[in-house]
């Protein structure tokens, strides 16, 4: 079965900071791998696919790369801002299957 | 394009006593998720369908929890009867066929007492 880990659980940075959050996964035998941002209270929100076959994506301030055969992927945002406080997720797809599969999360606090 | 609705946003309940969500998904989106996300966790997935057919349902406690979608659009999501660690945040998400994107709703808080 597939197990996905974040990590930090939990983060607070000055504004402006550049940071990055890691995910991790157990079976290397993924079709895609997505980032998500929960607001309190809210739903999710799709920040970056990455497909299967690709090793990273950019969106904005936002860069995802993913390394299948070591099972990571990493969420660069450069020059943090208060509004980009939030959870966020982390989810594969299986290659095989329809299911996915999403990490606990990394809670992050960006201060003024 | 509206989003994904879901009613009610909030319920509080009795253990043992039943509750019923719902789920309208973007208008053309044949795929449609209930997830369950408890306190500090992920996103679980307790049901995907494909129009109205079950195309995974392998985490669903089906001794108390049961789903449909009629007509391949709405969906409701029932427990009967409820248990203390149902308690969590119930996820309802779409994605248009040929994608890969899922849109979520803004999810169902349960707390049961």
């Amino acid at each position: 079965k597939q197990e996905v880990t974040q990590i930090p659980a939990a983060l607070s940075v000055p504004e402006g900071e550049n940071l990055v959050l890691n995910c991790s996964f157990t079976d290397s035998a993924i079709y895609n791998l997505q980032w998500f941002r929960q607001d309190p209270g809210k739903g999710l929100t799709s920040l970056l696919l990455i497909q299967s076959s690709q090793r990273e994506q950019t969106s904005g301030r936002l860069n995802a790369s993913l390394d299948k055969s070591s099972g990571r992927s990493t969420l660069y945002i450069a020059a943090s801002q208060p509004g980009d406080s939030a959870t966020y997720l982390c989810a594969v797809r299986h290659s095989t299957g329809n299911q996915f599969y999403f990490g606990t999360g990394t809670s992050l606090t960006v201060i003024p | 394009e509206a989003g994904v609705a879901q009613s009610p946003r909030y319920k509080i309940i009795e253990k043992r006593q039943s509750v019923a969500f719902w789920c309208n998904p973007i208008s053309g989106h044949a795929t449609l998720y209930w997830y369950q996300q408890i306190l500090g966790q992920g996103p679980k997935l307790l049901i995907q369908f494909q129009n109205n057919g079950v195309v995974d349902d392998s985490q669903l406690p089906k001794d108390r929890f049961s789903a449909e979608r009629l007509k391949g659009v709405d969906s409701t999501l029932k427990i009967q009867p409820a248990k203390l660690e149902d308690s969590a945040v119930y996820l309802c998400a779409s994605r248009r066929e040929n994608t890969d994107t899922q849109y979520f709703g803004p999810g169902t808080r349960l707390t049961v007492l």
